[in-house]
């Protein structure tokens, strides 16, 4: 079966930059993914690795080593409104099939 | 619509009775899930559909737990005789068939 483990709680200071981790266990992979969630809101897509490396959107990064069944979630100049609880995702039984979550971590952003 | 759409928004309910909790995802998207979440848990998955079969039903606690998907669209998730440990936000998300998701906004269960 699927299985990740990313950490249940961060702290930063606003600006600072901050690094969330995942590492996975899957039967078959078909790519690592990043979701954001506000106290309160719905869950939000950030993004999405299929293939080694980093990807960049704006303030948010997202890294992918297979070979270590490892991916990482970058935020760069944290802001306030950062703070949420971010879910890293691996897909169950094939390319067309259902996320798995973790469990999540809680970012804090102080001033 | 233009987006994943949930109702009710709240749904409170005395135990033992049962619920049914609505989705109407975003037009055109092939694939649809149900998950819950208990309060600052994570997502648990239940089900999900292609079309309107629904390959996986593995992640359904219990047979009180059910769920349709009719005409590729709407799906209805439906709880019988409900319990107190049924109790959580219920989130619906669509996307096309290896795409991100969109959730919606939830349902929250509260049962009495």
């Amino acid at each position: 079966g699927q299985s990740l483990e990313q950490p249940s709680e961060v702290t930063a200071v606003e600006g600072a930059i901050v690094q969330i981790n995942c590492t996975y266990q899957t039967s078959g992979f078909y790519g690592l993914s990043w979701y954001q969630q506000h106290d309160g809101g719905a869950p939000t897509f950030l993004s999405y690795n299929a293939l080694d490396g980093l990807e960049e959107t704006g303030r948010f990064s997202s890294f992918l080593s297979r070979s270590d069944s490892y991916g990482y979630l970058l935020l760069q100049e944290l802001q306030m409104k950062d703070s949420a609880s971010y879910f890293c995702a691996v897909r169950n039984g094939g390319s067309q099939g259902n996320l798995i979550f973790g469990k999540g971590t809680k970012l804090s952003v102080k001033p | 619509g233009a987006g994943v759409s949930q109702s009710p928004s709240n749904k409170v309910t005395e135990k033992g009775k049962d619920v049914e909790l609505r989705c109407d995802p975003i037009s055109g998207h092939t694939a649809l899930y149900w998950y819950r979440q208990s309060l600052g848990q994570g997502l648990e998955f239940l089900i999900y559909f292609q079309g309107n079969s629904a390959p996986d039903k593995s992640g359904l606690p219990s047979d009180r737990f059910s769920a349709e998907r009719t005409g590729g669209s709407v799906s209805t998730l439906t709880i019988q005789r409900t319990q107190q440990e049924d109790s959580a936000v219920y989130l619906c998300a669509s996307s096309f068939p290896t795409g991100g998701y969109t959730f919606g906004s939830g349902t929250r269960l509260t049962v009495v």
